[in-house]
């Protein structure tokens, strides 16, 4: 997997948007971006991801450059309930046997 | 949506004990499933992968005959923390993999204490 590089931690203001960057400039052409946050003592929870072009669900937007070098995790109307560590993961499609492999990720706290 | 059932969500043990962990997959099957190892205040480690009918493979560092891994079922992988010591004592997620629409999930992890 691609090595990602995010900012040890955030402050975001509650209901404003919160906007998570990660470089992963060394991502090959056929490896997806992951996004996953992990609530304190809880799994993983996977978020959003992509290959190209930008993507949006129901938790949150992702917007890929266009070198595909970074990417950026967009929260809309942040939380109390956001207040995690969110986890950038570079990786290929190729679902079965191929593992995830976790960087230090972001602590992100809303601040009421 | 695809649900990991992870149990117990915490165990404590006396040290020299051993401790098993389940991890299943409730409304798809896995033939591969994941276990990680957290301490606190750090990432997740990836401890070995589990492959139904088959052995597992384990990171570098990580010894087999201590954490054992059966993956008998399309449904169920077990972890079990053998000898237990405090040093084991961790957060211990198990992860499967769906698809390519959805990606992998997790369990809800169980925090081992070893006494």
């Amino acid at each position: 997997d691609a090595k990602t590089t995010q900012p040890t931690s955030m402050d975001c203001a509650e209901g404003r948007a919160a906007n998570l960057p990660c470089n992963h400039s060394t991502i090959s052409g056929n490896e997806y971006v992951y996004w996953y946050r992990q609530i304190h003592s809880q799994g993983p929870q996977y978020i959003i991801h992509g290959l190209k072009n930008n993507e949006t669900n129901e938790m949150a937007s992702l917007i890929i450059t266009e070198d595909r070098k970074s990417s950026t995790l967009i929260l809309p109307h942040a939380t109390l309930r956001d207040t995690a560590v969110y986890y950038c993961i570079v990786r290929t499609a190729n679902f079965g046997n191929e593992k995830l492999t976790f960087g230090t990720g972001t602590r992100l706290t809303i601040i009421p | 949506g695809a649900v990991v059932s992870q149990h117990p969500s915490w165990v404590i043990c006396k040290s020299g004990t051993s401790v098993k962990i389940e991890c299943r997959s409730l409304d798809f099957q896995a033939t591969t499933m994941f276990w990680y190892r957290q301490f606190p205040k750090q990432s997740l480690m990836l401890m070995a992968t589990s492959n139904e009918g088959s052995k597992a493979t384990y990171e570098q560092g990580v010894e087999k005959d201590k954490f054992l891994i059966n993956h008998a079922s399309l449904t169920l992988s077990t972890l079990t923390v053998t000898s237990a010591h405090p040093e084991d004592s961790s957060f211990y997620i198990c992860s499967a993999s769906v698809d390519k629409n959805y990606g992998y999930t997790f369990g809800s992890g169980t925090r081992l204490t070893v006494v």
